[in-house]
């Protein structure tokens, strides 16, 4: 069975630019969650979806957003990308809405790079 | 103050030696709490929950003290494939998001 998948695997973009990454969760999960991990430190929540609709909103600028499709797949957006959003982006399935971290599976994670 | 505190470290240990890591945590509410493991560049992976009557898995123990707000983890008979970098996690209430720490890291040497 696929794991978590992410998609792109590195990305490199330039201030002010806008990205899109993706996110397929393990097959019957209906659990999303994004998190940012910046070198040197531990991975920090940004959103959890479920069932489509946004479950948790971690502390990040509104230039960040996500959605989550009827295939259970996600998506997440930054918009006017700052060198500070240098990280590495996590996507956490589960199978339900999830208490902690029963259940949650990473993906691989897209190393994003702004220059 | 961070909501979860790690010592950074580095540990670095010879193989066959115990280490203990410990971790504090801010909010009195917090309901569950976890270890994950992430090696170099790789995503997280969990390594085991933590219950308040401790609990043990092969070569690793880990314990909850909610009085004192504080975690712990033991590796006994270290590896040099334990080395990694240990993230203390914990489910901060009703919310159903993560709080990690910022990790310690773990070296074994051989």
């Amino acid at each position: 069975d696929a794991g978590v998948t992410q998609s792109p695997t590195h990305l490199i973009k330039t201030r002010g630019q806008q990205v899109t990454l993706r996110c397929s969760p393990i097959s019957g999960h209906k659990s999303v969650s994004w998190y940012q991990q910046v070198l040197g430190q531990g991975p920090q929540f940004i959103f959890q979806y479920y069932e489509k609709e946004e479950r948790g909103r971690g502390n990040f600028p509104d230039r960040f957003s996500a959605r989550q499709f009827p295939n259970y797949s996600s998506e997440l957006n930054v918009n006017a990308l700052l060198l500070g959003d240098s990280a590495l982006y996590l996507c956490a399935s589960s199978l339900g809405a999830g208490e902690g971290g029963y259940g949650y599976t990473f993906g691989s994670g897209t190393r994003l790079t702004v220059v | 103050r961070k909501e979860v505190e790690q010592d950074p470290g580095p540990f670095n240990v010879p193989e066959g030696a115990t280490v203990a890591f410990n971790c504090t945590y801010s909010n009195s509410a917090s309901q569950s709490f976890f270890w994950y493991r992430q090696d170099c560049r790789k995503e997280p992976k969990l390594l085991m929950s933590v219950y308040s009557s401790g609990n043990e898995d092969g070569r690793f123990t880990a314990q909850l003290n909610r009085a004192s707000q504080y975690i712990s983890l033991l590796i006994r008979d270290s590896k040099l494939s334990d080395s990694a970098t240990y993230l203390c996690v914990v489910n901060p209430g009703s919310a159903r998001q993560l709080t990690f720490g910022s990790g310690t890291q773990l070296t074994v040497l051989p």
